[in-house]
């Protein structure tokens, strides 16, 4: 079974550029999330989905940050304009929604110059 | 308040020794979830172990076990016989609440970097 795929891996953009990162959850988890990781801290979530309703994205920064989930399954970040502050490893995770199961991807790594 | 608290920005270990890694949490949900993730410099989240709030008893899997008190809010990850390659960020995570459909986010902890001398 394939795992939690996020793309690109890395990404490295001027400020002010629009950046977008992708991910596609494991088959049939209907819960997905995006974190972002600043170096050397913890992962802070951003939004979460149920299918593809955002159920919790009090921690979107609306102003520059926008995500969907269409259709439920892939789901999209996007950041207009990048600010310095940005750069972090931004995480996918999904979840069936039972167990102790949350799977995540590798991240995309962005740095913005 | 910060809900996980991980003290040990830091650790060293002798291989083959074995080692804890603190973490308190703080919640008032009477259902939720510990977890504890190793993150390697190559940057993803692995799994480690996992402990509900109603276990009677202390989850192990394979070298790590988690040392669970319930009325002290704790959950230290303990590794046992060290190994050169467990030398990453070590991450505990919470999740409060219980799954019913919908799964709620986990909370983490800053990390501790665990190394592992020769």
């Amino acid at each position: 079974e394939a795992g939690v795929v996020q793309s690109p891996r890395y990404k490295i953009i001027e400020k002010k550029q629009p950046v977008a990162f992708w991910c596609n959850p494991i088959s049939g988890h209907n819960t997905l999330y995006w974190y972002r990781q600043n170096l050397g801290q913890g992962p802070e979530l951003l939004i979460r989905y149920e299918n593809e309703e955002a159920v919790d994205d009090s921690q979107l920064p609306k102003d520059r940050f926008s995500a969907e989930r269409l259709k439920g399954v892939d789901s999209t970040l996007k950041i207009q304009p990048a600010e310095l502050g940005d750069s972090a490893v931004y995480l996918c995770a999904s979840s069936s929604g039972q167990g102790d199961g949350y799977t995540f991807g590798s991240g995309t790594r962005l740095t913005v110059v | 308040a910060q809900k996980i608290t991980q003290t040990q920005p830091g650790m060293f270990v002798q291989e083959k020794e074995a080692v804890t890694l603190d973490c308190t949490y703080d919640t008032s949900d009477p259902s939720y979830g510990l977890f504890w993730y190793k993150q390697p410099s190559s940057g993803e989240m692995i799994f480690l172990i996992y402990q509900g709030s109603y276990d009677q008893q202390n989850a192990t899997e394979g070298r790590y076990s988690l040392n669970f008190q319930k009325a002290r809010k704790s959950a230290n990850l303990v590794i046992s016989a060290s190994q050169l390659g467990d030398s990453a960020m070590y991450f505990c995570a919470m999740r409060e609440g219980t799954y019913s459909g919908s799964a709620r986010q986990l909370t983490f902890g800053s990390g501790t970097q665990l190394t592992v001398l020769p």
